[in-house]
């Protein structure tokens, strides 16, 4: 079955390390996002992709990085930048960019912690 | 430019309707739904275009107001699979825009 694979499912940062959350899709999709989730804030986003070897930043950046070397990948990296990562992290994807007004799928998320 | 949604929560018996609001500040291009229960990922519902039709899914179905700013999401016979948060993800740019900006979310619980 097609779909979007995020690991690990719990993670745990140390201070001042930086840990990387991987999301594999074999959906096929161009389109690949990801988000923060706090409680009771929503989702909000921190990078996008359109394309291999393109990204551009989301609302919320700062602290994060990203690639996208392969279509089917697109890890984050949160760095010890980011004071704050104690969240629930969700990946995305869709057939292409939102004006073609296609859905966005998403994996099952990471619960990242701190040590 | 973050929608607001309302209400923050609502609980149901089961068989109830109910009906949550998603409002903009700016003018809407297109209203993406997804529902997510706890600890699982969002899934998509629809999506509701500017100058589109009411869009349904099963016994959920939702409407776009233009003059409002503002998509309604109606949830009719409610049954307890239905429990869950309701986000709307709303695209605010005319022509479309890569991203969407997800509101704060309303909590649905059906009991029994």
């Amino acid at each position: 079955d097609g779909g979007i694979t995020q690991s690990p499912k719990y993670l745990f940062r140390k201070e001042g390390q930086n840990v990387t959350l991987s999301c594999e899709q074999n959906l096929n999709h161009d389109a690949m996002y990801w988000y923060r989730q706090d409680p009771g804030q929503g989702l909000r986003l921190i990078y996008y992709s359109q394309i291999v070897n393109d990204f551009q930043k989301g609302d919320i950046a700062e602290g994060y990085s990203v690639s996208r070397e392969k279509k089917e990948s697109f890890p984050l990296t949160v760095t010890s930048a980011q004071k704050n990562p104690t969240a629930f992290y969700l990946c995305a994807s869709s057939v292409g960019q939102v004006y073609s007004n296609q859905p966005q799928h998403f994996g099952d998320g990471t619960r990242l912690s701190i040590l | 430019q973050q929608p607001v949604q309302s209400p923050q929560a609502v609980i149901l018996r089961e068989g109830e309707d109910a009906v949550i609001n998603c409002s903009s500040s700016k003018a809407l291009y297109s209203v993406h739904w997804y529902r997510q229960k706890h600890g699982e990922a969002p899934v998509f519902l629809m999506i509701l275009l500017k100058g589109g039709e009411q869009k349904g899914h099963e016994k959920i179905s939702a409407s776009f107001n233009e003059k409002k700013q503002q998509s309604s999401l109606y949830l009719t016979a409610s049954q307890l699979s239905y429990s869950g948060t309701y986000f709307c993800g709303t695209d605010l740019t005319q022509g479309g825009s890569e991203k969407l900006v997800f509101g704060k979310g309303t909590k649905l619980t059906v009991n029994p």
